[in-house]
């Protein structure tokens, strides 16, 4: 089975922190993916990444940052942590054939202090 | 853009019982793909079920099967015969299949399901 793996179920940060959440695919996947989860919004999709170093912003980019150096990891920045990030942060990869399903990861549920 | 809406925040069913859960969408394209995610309480979104747009048979998996209504951008889910473990939050979700960002998926706002035993 395709395993995906978020480095931290929960993560507490302090305001202005540098915060890095780590996902590692074992599938040798071309896309990688991340998403915040919000009560009454949904995911929404904050950048993704199509092959190691290519990356494409998605509908939130804004206060995020993202590297993709090796093609089964893919890591979300979070340069200047705020209050309004506080979050669940979902990671998911997918073959690189075109709407095959995502595979998530377990999440990080981020509390921005 | 695309959007998807869920329009029920919350839904609950017996155990055994049949429930319908909602989803619309808005697009100017063609084709395209729908899904339907589980995410059950240990926070592993999960696939239940695809539908490509070109194809007129609505999709089903065991227990899951869907009304894709077209021309009305709809995409309903039935769970038949609900169980305990059917219990989640479900998500609905796009894609309009193209380049690179034919994985790229626009989800709904969810829909908390609740079987009561």
């Amino acid at each position: 089975d395709v395993k995906v793996t978020q480095s931290s179920r929960y993560l507490v940060k302090r305001t202005g922190e540098k915060v890095f959440l780590e996902c590692v695919q074992d599938m040798d996947h071309e896309n990688m993916f991340w998403y915040r989860q919000d009560p009454g919004l949904g995911l929404r999709l904050i950048y993704f990444s199509y092959d190691v170093k290519m990356k494409e912003k998605g509908d939130i980019p804004e206060g995020y940052s993202v590297s993709r150096e090796k093609k089964e990891r893919f890591s979300l920045i979070l340069e200047s942590a705020s209050t309004n990030q506080t979050s669940m942060y979902l990671c998911a990869s997918s073959p690189g054939d075109m709407n095959e399903k995502l595979f998530f990861g377990s999440g990080t549920q981020l509390s921005v202090l | 853009a695309q959007t998807v809406t869920q329009s029920q925040p919350e839904m609950s069913v017996q155990e055994a019982e049949t429930v319908t859960l909602s989803c619309t969408y808005d697009t100017s394209e063609s084709d395209y793909y729908l899904f339907w995610y589980k995410q059950p309480p240990s926070r592993q979104m999960i696939l239940v079920i695809r539908q490509e747009a070109y194809k007129q048979q609505n999709a089903t998996e065991n227990r899951f099967s869907v009304n894709f209504q077209k021309a009305a951008k709809s995409f309903s889910l039935k769970i038949s015969d609900s169980q305990l473990g059917d219990a989640a939050m479900y998500f609905c979700a796009y894609s309009n299949g193209r380049g690179t960002s034919g994985s790229r998926l626009t989800f709904g706002e969810g829909t908390q399901l609740t079987v009561n035993p």
